[in-house]
């Protein structure tokens, strides 16, 4: 398995262009992840599929940013418009169903809005 | 509040020796706990997972230890080498939920 499949891997946008990150999970696993990363904050959850279902977007920061899953090999995270505050790194991470496994996370997005 | 601290400050050890990275929590009760290892530009890599009612866990070199009364797990790297030097990540999960919440991270650098 190639593992999680995130692309762009660089993202430069202007301020107030829409913004579109894709994700590729792990065949078989049925639980995806959207994780935000920067320096001040870490890794912040985002949101939480479990069998292409949104099961918390409770860490989405606005309306601004919205999350797909249409099936099981694929994720989208949008962000309409773009702000700068909006530069961090995106990473989306798979699972199987269950504590006791760990996360496989992909290589990430960076992204910039200037 | 709900808070997990990892030292943010980079530790710097001597190849050989044993690192230990420390994870400590408040206002959490983890029913499981994962430490990560993340290198620049990539993304955080299982590396083990403990469980409430496990004191101790080994992989290789790697050992963690979860004390749920002292609010704290310990993450060490016996013989350590320079590729080793990494970011190490804890994560911990509370019973019922279904979310791990990550710490921020120590940075390790292990000397030559």
């Amino acid at each position: 398995d190639a593992g999680v499949i995130q692309s762009p891997r660089h993202e430069v946008t202007e301020m107030g262009q829409e913004v579109t990150l894709r994700c590729k999970p792990i065949s078989g696993h049925n639980s995806l992840f959207w994780y935000r990363q920067t320096m001040m904050r870490g890794l912040e959850l985002l949101i939480y599929f479990n069998n292409n279902v949104p099961i918390d977007d409770s860490g989405m920061p606005e309306d601004r940013f919205s999350a797909k899953m249409p099936n099981a090999s694929f994720s989208t995270l949008k962000i309409q418009p773009s702000e700068p505050r909006d530069s961090a790194v995106y990473f989306c991470a798979s699972s199987l169903s269950s504590e006791n496994y760990g996360y496989t996370f992909g290589s990430g997005t960076r992204l910039t809005v200037v | 509040s709900q808070k997990i601290e990892q030292n943010s400050e980079a530790l710097n050890i001597q190849e050989g020796k044993t690192a230990t990275l420390t994870c400590n929590y408040t206002n959490y009760s983890p029913a499981y706990l994962q430490w990560y290892r993340q290198d620049p530009g990539r993304g955080p890599v299982f590396l083990l997972l403990i469980r409430e009612n496990e004191k101790e866990k080994r992989k290789e070199r790697l050992k963690v230890t979860f004390d749920t009364t002292l609010k704290q797990s310990l993450f060490h790297i016996t013989a350590s080498q320079p590729a080793d030097s990494a970011t190490y990540l804890c994560a911990l999960l509370t019973s019922g939920t279904y979310k791990y919440i990550f710490g921020t991270g120590t940075r390790l650098k292990v000397l030559a």
